[in-house]
């Protein structure tokens, strides 16, 4: 059980252009998801924090207009990586969990991004 | 703010041995959580064990435990008979305050 499932799970694309990660729980119902960004040989840094029909809480210094998260059903939420450009290159990874703070996070796959 | 830190970049074990990752972490709540995570070359973020900080007891999950001492604020992870498929990075991840802090990671390596 809890399972989370991340796609794509790997993406070469031009600098300039939007990419969309969709990340969605398979067997139960997310209130809330989370994303976070991995750089190599490093931990996890949390982006934002998104709870199904509420905008997302950003963290300090990350740009909302440029990760734009939606999390519009209870087991869907994505990441638009807008105008991407190399530095933005990273592991993408997302997280879900339901009901309070003492449940677990699951986490998907993660996301290999790889900006040209 | 709410820090986690492993002092360990690296480990290793032989294989059936046991092994003792350290993790200690800061933080003003009371009320908090405290979790390892293991990630494997594939990278996926596999929960391992978790401990509420309310409970005195132990948690323990089959070979896995953990030597939780809150008033020196260490939440240490002991993996005994070790398998190959024990190599990976453990992170030590701390929640609280709606936020799940994650130290820099322990990687584990596994001598057959």
């Amino acid at each position: 059980g809890a399972v989370v499932s991340q796609h794509p799970s790997w993406v070469i694309c031009k600098s300039g252009t939007s990419v969309k990660i969709e990340c969605r729980s398979l067997d139960f119902q997310a209130t809330t998801m989370f994303w976070y960004r991995q750089f190599p040989k490093q931990s996890l840094m949390l982006m934002a924090t998104s709870n199904e029909g509420s905008k997302a809480t950003y963290e300090q210094g990350v740009e909302k207009d440029k990760f734009l998260i939606n999390h519009a059903s209870l087991t869907l939420s994505t990441l638009t990586v807008t105008s991407a450009h190399p530095e933005d290159s990273s592991f993408y990874i997302c997280s879900a969990r339901t009901g309070t703070g003492s449940q677990p996070q699951h986490f998907g796959d993660g996301t290999r991004l790889s900006i040209l | 703010a709410q820090t986690v830190t492993q002092s360990q970049p690296e480990m290793s074990v032989q294989e059936a041995e046991t092994v003792t990752l350290s993790c200690t972490y800061d933080t003003s709540e009371s009320d908090y959580y405290l979790f390892w995570y293991k990630q494997p070359p594939s990278r996926q973020m596999i929960l391992v064990i978790r401990q509420e900080a309310y409970k005195q007891q132990n948690a323990t999950e089959n070979r896995f435990s953990v030597n939780f001492q809150k008033a020196a604020k260490s939440f240490s992870l002991k993996i005994s008979d070790s398998q190959l498929g024990d190599a990976a990075m453990y992170f030590c991840a701390l929640f609280g305050n709606e936020k799940l802090t994650f130290g820099t990671g322990t990687r584990l390596t596994i001598i057959p």
